[in-house]
């Protein structure tokens, strides 16, 4: 079946610091990909989406290309900041509902 | 628009007793999905409801957990009896119909159970 898989945290990274958080996926054909955030103490959100192969999803300086080459949708921000700290889901829409990864959580110290 | 609203935010309760979790959706929103977040398990998907109707239950983990919609606005999940092994954070979400990628989540409600 569907299934996500991404790089195991935590992550601690310096404010500045480059990011990258690894994303792949299984599935049958080419589903839309997504990256939802979660801060503490709140539900997820949505960060950013690519429904076809090649797109490129951005918000808030953060970057996601889905490549269907690697199969993978790693997240990406070129100079973070500690109010980027929170768990990071990747998640593909299977049939009729969304799969998501298990999380990464990524932390920022200033 | 107030988001998704869940209560309550927090509960802690003895084993054994009944625990009722509510939400109401986005108004308009046609699809509720109810989550359960726990740090060895992560996020997973119980139930979730198109108009109302409940479509897929496979992730509810056993008899003892029961959802209903008994109108659009309004969700319900109970757990009866209730287990320590219960204790997890479960999320509300809902879309608008024609599609669910994007699902606006609210704020959880985090559930002890003694």
């Amino acid at each position: 079946g569907d299934s996500v898989t991404q790089m195991e945290g935590p992550v601690t990274l310096s404010e500045e610091a480059f990011l990258t958080i690894n994303c792949t996926y299984t599935a049958t054909g080419y589903p839309s990909l997504f990256w939802y955030v979660q801060y503490p103490g709140e539900g997820l959100q949505l960060l950013l989406k690519a429904t076809k192969a090649d797109d490129k999803g951005s918000n808030k300086g953060f970057e996601a290309t889905y490549r269907k080459e690697t199969t993978s949708f790693h997240l990406e921000k070129g100079s973070v900041q500690v109010s980027d700290s929170a768990v990071y889901f990747c998640a593909l829409r299977g049939a009729q509902k969304l799969v998501f990864g298990q999380g990464t959580r990524l932390t920022i110290n200033p | 628009d107030a988001g998704v609203i869940q209560s309550p935010r927090h509960e802690v309760t003895e084993m054994g007793q009944e625990v009722t979790l509510r939400c109401k959706p986005i108004s308009g929103h046609d699809y509720l999905f109810w989550y359960r977040q726990t740090m060895m398990r992560g996020l997973e998907l119980l139930i979730y409801f198109n108009n109302n109707v409940p479509i897929d239950d496979s992730g509810m983990p056993e008899d003892r957990f029961s959802a209903k919609m008994p109108n659009a606005s309004f969700s319900t999940l109970k757990i009866q009896p209730s287990e320590p092994r219960d204790s997890a954070v479960y999320f509300c979400a809902s879309t608008p119909g024609g599609g669910y990628e994007t699902q606006y989540f609210g704020p959880g409600t985090r559930l002890l159970v003694l």
